[in-house]
């Protein structure tokens, strides 16, 4: 079946601009996370959606972040005002749940680059 | 709260011979642990997964981690390495508290050999 799809697999923009990425989730997982991957950084948690609880947005480095899930299933992440140290791989997943074992399923990513 | 050590960075091995990439976890509960591994461009694919059952773990294409708790390790293991096994590959240990969400370890990056 299909996997988690985001979108789009690279951009590029100026600093100062806002940026959108989105994520598709596999149909019918309730949990949604998204994460960083940079340089220097490796991965880290940024923010996460569990059905319509309230999100879990403690990883998210400043206010110019946010996200949104709609309808429990696609997510959008925002950057305001883009900087340079903005510029990573931005990973999500998705679970069927939050049990322990419960493996996340990744996309591709969104290659993120400040110029 | 949990953190994960894989302690080598880069491990070049010969096409056929074994594959050991190691990872320590500190846990102040009984954790889940994960191997994920990444190829170039590409996102994050589950290898296998250790959820207090069986502590010998089998994956897939041939990898397999064992848990032990008395060393507080999780190394992962292949008997032949394959020129497509090169790519980079991180210990995960699941977080605490509703959210789940997992802490990575910074990766090995593995390198195959013809």
């Amino acid at each position: 079946g299909a996997g988690v799809s985001q979108s789009p697999s690279n951009k590029v923009t100026e600093k100062g601009k806002d940026v959108e990425l989105r994520c598709d989730p596999i149909s019918g997982h309730t949990a949604l996370y998204w994460y960083r991957q940079s340089l220097g950084q490796g991965l880290e948690f940024l923010i996460y959606f569990q059905g319509n609880s309230a999100p879990d947005k403690s990883g998210l480095p400043s206010d110019r972040f946010s996200a949104e899930r709609t309808g429990g299933s696609v997510s959008t992440l925002t950057i305001q005002r883009t900087q340079q140290e903005d510029s990573a791989v931005y990973l999500c997943a998705s679970s069927p749940g939050t049990g322990g074992g419960q493996p996340q399923h990744f996309g591709d990513g969104t290659r993120l680059s400040i110029l | 709260a949990q953190s994960v050590t894989q302690l080598d960075s880069h491990v070049s091995v010969s096409e056929g011979t074994p594959v050991l990439l190691r990872c320590n976890y500190s846990s102040s509960y009984s954790p889940s642990l994960f191997w994920y591994v990444q190829h170039p461009n590409k996102g994050l694919q589950l290898l296998l997964k250790y959820t207090s059952a069986a502590t010998l773990v089998k994956g897939i294409n041939g990898f397999e981690a064992e848990f032990k708790k008395s060393e507080t390790s999780f190394h992962l293991t292949k008997p032949s390495a394959h020129m497509s096994d090169a790519a980079e590959y991180f210990c995960v240990v699941t977080g605490s508290g509703g959210r789940r969400a997992l802490t990575f370890g910074s990766g090995t990056r593995l390198q195959v050999q013809p």
